[in-house]
């Protein structure tokens, strides 16, 4: 597609429930990031893909959270044992690696009741 | 520790006046900056940035300033306009690091 693609675009989830979010970045971008947004907060770094190089964790808020990249392009950000403080619109970005530009796809919002 | 900080959390401006949106941060490290505009819904999306080498940039109504030695930036659209009407996001790159760290954002508000 012609922009990052993001799936699902809203996810409503019980407490202690596993979740999967998708991201399908932008042809030939070698870098893909995870951020997220939690009401009323700046853009939270979770994770960074660059290659075939090891992904910068450092953001990931706890061990719960983890992401993979499959192939160089499609990632999936996996949230386990959700808990309420979880629930914010996790968006996906990737770039070409040669600017500081992150293309934005829409985000997943995912509540957690 | 917040290293990009958008103290501003909302801003409203008249139609056709000047909007101007700050940005300071901590890490000297920062050798390049970025604003994003976000619409509900919708994720944000690049507006302008500029190099540490630089204390301006200009793309059409929107300018940005960099003053480095006390760690500020500010973005300048002139004349705004009701589309303008958004969440704006100041961003910074550490020199050797490819992450973006993002400030809070200021909701702009363009009255008509």
């Amino acid at each position: 597609g012609a922009g990052v693609s993001q799936s699902p675009s809203n996810k409503v989830t019980e407490k202690g429930k596993d979740v999967e979010l998708r991201c399908d970045p932008i042809s030939g971008h070698t870098a893909l990031y995870w951020y997220r947004q939690s009401l009323g907060q700046g853009l939270e770094f979770l994770i960074y893909f660059q290659g075939n190089s090891a992904p910068d964790k450092s953001g990931l808020p706890s061990d719960r959270f983890s992401a993979e990249r499959t192939g160089g392009s499609v990632s999936t950000l996996t949230i386990q044992r959700t808990q309420q403080e979880d629930s914010a619109v996790y968006l996906c970005a990737s770039t070409p690696g040669l600017t500081g530009e992150l293309f934005f796809g829409e985000g997943s919002r995912l509540t957690v009741l | 520790d917040q290293q990009v900080k958008q103290n501003s959390p909302s801003l409203s401006v008249q139609e056709g006046r000047i909007s101007i949106l700050n940005c300071d941060y901590t890490n000297s490290m920062f050798d390049y900056f970025l604003w994003y505009k976000k619409y509900p819904a919708e994720g944000p999306t690049f507006l302008i940035s500029i190099s540490s080498i630089k204390d301006k940039n200009e793309d059409g109504r929107f300018t940005v300033f960099l003053n480095k030695s006390a760690k500020h930036l500010s973005l300048h659209i002139v004349p705004s306009q009701p589309g303008d009407s958004a969440v704006y996001f100041c961003a910074a790159r550490d020199f050797g690091n490819e992450k973006l760290t993002f400030g809070t954002g200021t909701r702009l508000t363009i009255i008509p």
